[in-house]
């Protein structure tokens, strides 16, 4: 299976300044249709995941353009250009390219 | 909306059982999926299930799992079997849609349901 690893595992920031996080996979998620099969979620305190990034890079609907996605192959990043309160949670990338879908540890966003 | 159902304690041996309802929309054209969260730790995929039945799981659970879909009632459920308690987890519901290219992308996530097993 394809195993995620994210840093860091902790990551405090302050409103208004940018912050940026990385996802590495064990095997490219480069498909040969062109598209990185890397999503980014959110999981906000007491609620559900959420869909944030797919194809690496394409925000899903209604995410704010603060939130951007990068990266090809094996390396990945998520970057929120500057960050609010309700930024705050459990940020979790996941291979979207074949089963067992998998999902890295998570990156913990707080308030400084 | 999903919204999962079931018991919230199992003991230790038994079979876990939950039920997640597809309340709007339709219910073809997706792969409805199990994802579970141990208290405190992340995520992991359980397996999925289409309209017609196919199903694919984790080969982690495979020997454990069954999801099954009855489009009828408009609902699909999840059986583990010979649960201990690494199976105590919040367990979510989540709809992927086949056709839309993105790979295996979770679009739409049911509230959790937290299993407990103990005695």
């Amino acid at each position: 299976e394809i195993v995620m690893t994210q840093s860091p595992l902790s990551l405090p920031v302050t409103p208004g300044e940018p912050a940026s996080f990385s996802c590495r996979s064990s095997q490219s998620l480069l498909h040969s249709d062109g598209n990185n099969y890397l999503d980014w979620y959110l999981q906000k305190p007491g609620q559900s995941p959420q869909l944030l990034i797919y194809w690496g890079s394409n925000r899903a609907s209604g995410v704010p353009d603060r939130f951007s996605g990068s990266g090809s192959g094996t390396d990945f990043t998520l970057k929120i250009s500057r960050v609010e309160a309700e930024d705050v949670g459990l940020y979790y990338c996941m291979q979207a390219l074949r089963t067992p879908v998998t999902f890295g540890g998570g990156t913990k966003v707080e308030i400084k | 909306q999903l919204q999962p159902s079931g018991p919230g304690l199992v003991k230790p041996s038994e079979t876990l059982s939950l039920t997640c309802s597809v309340s709007s929309g339709s219910i073809s054209s997706y792969f409805w999926t199990w994802i579970r969260q141990p208290p405190g730790k992340g995520l992991e995929w359980i397996g999925y299930v289409d309209d017609s039945g196919y199903t694919n799981y984790n080969p982690s659970l495979k020997s454990r799992v069954t999801i099954s879909v009855d489009t009828s009632k408009k609902h699909f459920s999840l059986r583990l079997t010979s649960v201990t308690a690494a199976d105590t987890a919040v367990y979510y519901c989540a709809r992927d849609s086949i056709y839309d290219n993105r790979g295996y992308t979770f679009d739409y996530w049911g509230q959790g349901a937290l299993v407990t097993v103990s005695s």
